[in-house]
């Protein structure tokens, strides 16, 4: 079975500053997709990025990015520039190629401190 | 317009009664999906529907029954109600097959109803 381990409960960084968020996982699949869903105080789970893993550019989507290392089966998030919108919970997520299933991690608690 | 709207967005009960939480989706998405949140945040699915047949079923007491009555709607109902069930249940959904499939399954999900049992 696959599992999403994300090491950091909780992270706090300074308005303007950079943060990198972790998260690694396990699979014995060959085809796959790691993603990164935010949810804010307002509940609602929004999709921030995703990757796809026989893809070696690392997925960027404007301030989001990502460090994917296959070998290591590590999917870091990093958030440039960080704003006080970016306060949420993030959640690392795994879904095999042609899967229903898509598995979380428990997430981590980021504070964007003014 | 509201992708994936879940009503009630909130639900306060005695244990032993029966509630539902209802779903709809306007994305024309043929999966759907029910994820349970625990007070710690950590998310879980319980079922998923792939146009209205059921294809995920984990682990879950039978106390809980979905209902797809077709492919833009599922229903969850609970029966007998315990404190155990608070929690906060978020109705999803995507396309996974047809020519708009990416091989990623890419979730869309409503606003989630927050379930409390007193």
């Amino acid at each position: 079975a696959q599992t999403v381990t994300q090491s950091q409960p909780e992270m706090s960084v300074q308005e303007a500053e950079t943060v990198t968020l972790s998260c690694t996982y396990d699979t014995s699949e060959s085809n796959y997709y790691l993603f990164w869903y935010k949810q804010p105080p307002s509940r609602q789970m929004i999709l921030v990025i995703r990757q796809e893993a026989y893809k070696q550019q690392n997925a960027t989507e404007n301030r989001f990015s990502v460090n994917f290392q296959k070998a290591a089966k590590s999917f870091s998030l990093k958030i440039s520039d960080s704003q006080l919108g970016d306060t949420a919970m993030y959640f690392c997520a795994y879904s095999g190629a042609g899967s229903y299933q898509l598995t979380f991690g428990k997430g981590t608690k980021l504070s964007v401190i003014p | 317009d509201t992708a994936v709207s879940q009503t009630p967005k909130y639900l306060v009960t005695q244990m032993g009664n029966d509630k539902s939480i209802k779903c709809e989706q306007n994305l024309g998405h043929d999966t759907m999906y029910w994820y349970k949140q625990d007070s710690k945040k950590f998310l879980k699915i319980m079922f998923s529907y792939n146009n209205k047949e059921l294809i995920i079923n984990e682990t879950v007491p039978n106390r809980f029954s979905p209902k797809s009555p077709d492919k833009a709607h599922l229903n969850l109902h609970i029966n007998s109600l315990e404190l155990g069930d608070s929690a906060v249940y978020f109705c999803a959904s995507s396309q996974v097959t047809g020519s708009s499939y990416t091989g990623a399954n890419v979730l869309t999900f409503g606003a989630g109803s927050r379930l409390t049992v007193l």
